[in-house]
């Protein structure tokens, strides 16, 4: 059974940072390309990065380049986000997803809220 | 900066037929956007229905359907069931990036 589970989210201060992890299992997480994607409240999803299956490229929604940078262990099945300078529209709950190339994306980790806030 | 548009809401009658839409701002949605379509329902994952236009996890009811109609991508729900009331999303690719549109609030009533 494919398994995809975040953690990492909590409160932190607008100009922090944090750490998201997503820990997979029931695949060869080796295979798949890998994607984060957030929902501020009363919001619509967003897409915000992307990783080849191997860790040679990444990819970045504008709103959050420069600032958050994805990462993988394929030796220990786990996807990262590290999120730096965050602020309160960052405010969201962040799920990891699986993708194969560019056309598929089917599977979905439950979630993890992060609230930027003072 | 590309914006993906699609319905904010639909209202369908148990057993009837409605078609959500998903239009991207550069232009024609084509088979090389590989749109996907998701439902989410408050409080859960959201869950995958179609990938690339038109093709069906195995998961997927056989009263949802996806095309390109019109320049758009296209879902089709066919029989709708009172369980698909919830938020649908039509994802698009953009040559490394992804954008999904503002979803679509469908109600079954």
């Amino acid at each position: 059974e494919v398994q995809l589970v975040e953690s990492g989210g909590g409160l932190v201060q607008p100009g922090g940072s944090l750490r998201l992890s997503c820990a997979a299992s029931g695949f060869t997480f080796s295979d798949c390309w890998m994607h984060w994607v957030r929902q501020a409240p009363g919001k619509g999803l967003v897409w915000v990065s992307r990783i080849h299956s191997d860790g040679s490229s990444t990819a970045y929604a504008d709103s959050v380049k420069g600032r958050f940078t994805i990462s993988r262990d394929n030796d220990k099945n786990t996807l990262y986000l590290q999120m730096n300078s965050l602020r309160a529209d960052d405010t969201a709950v962040y799920y990891c997803a699986r993708g194969y190339g560019s056309g598929l994306v089917d599977y979905w980790g439950q979630g993890t809220l992060v609230t930027v806030s003072s | 900066q590309t914006v993906v548009t699609q319905e904010p809401s639909l209202t369908v009658s148990p057993g009837g037929t409605v078609t959500l839409t998903c239009a991207s701002s550069t232009g024609a949605v084509t088979s090389g956007y590989y749109p996907n379509w998701f439902q989410h329902k408050p409080g859960q994952a959201p869950r995958a229905l179609i990938f690339s236009t038109s093709n069906k996890h195995s998961w997927t009811p056989a009263r949802f359907s996806g095309s390109l109609l019109g320049g758009k991508a296209a879902l089709t729900l066919s029989g709708v069931q009172p369980e698909d009331e919830a938020e649908y999303y039509c994802l698009l690719y953009y040559g490394g990036a992804w954008v999904f549109g503002g979803g679509t609030k469908l109600t079954v009533l």
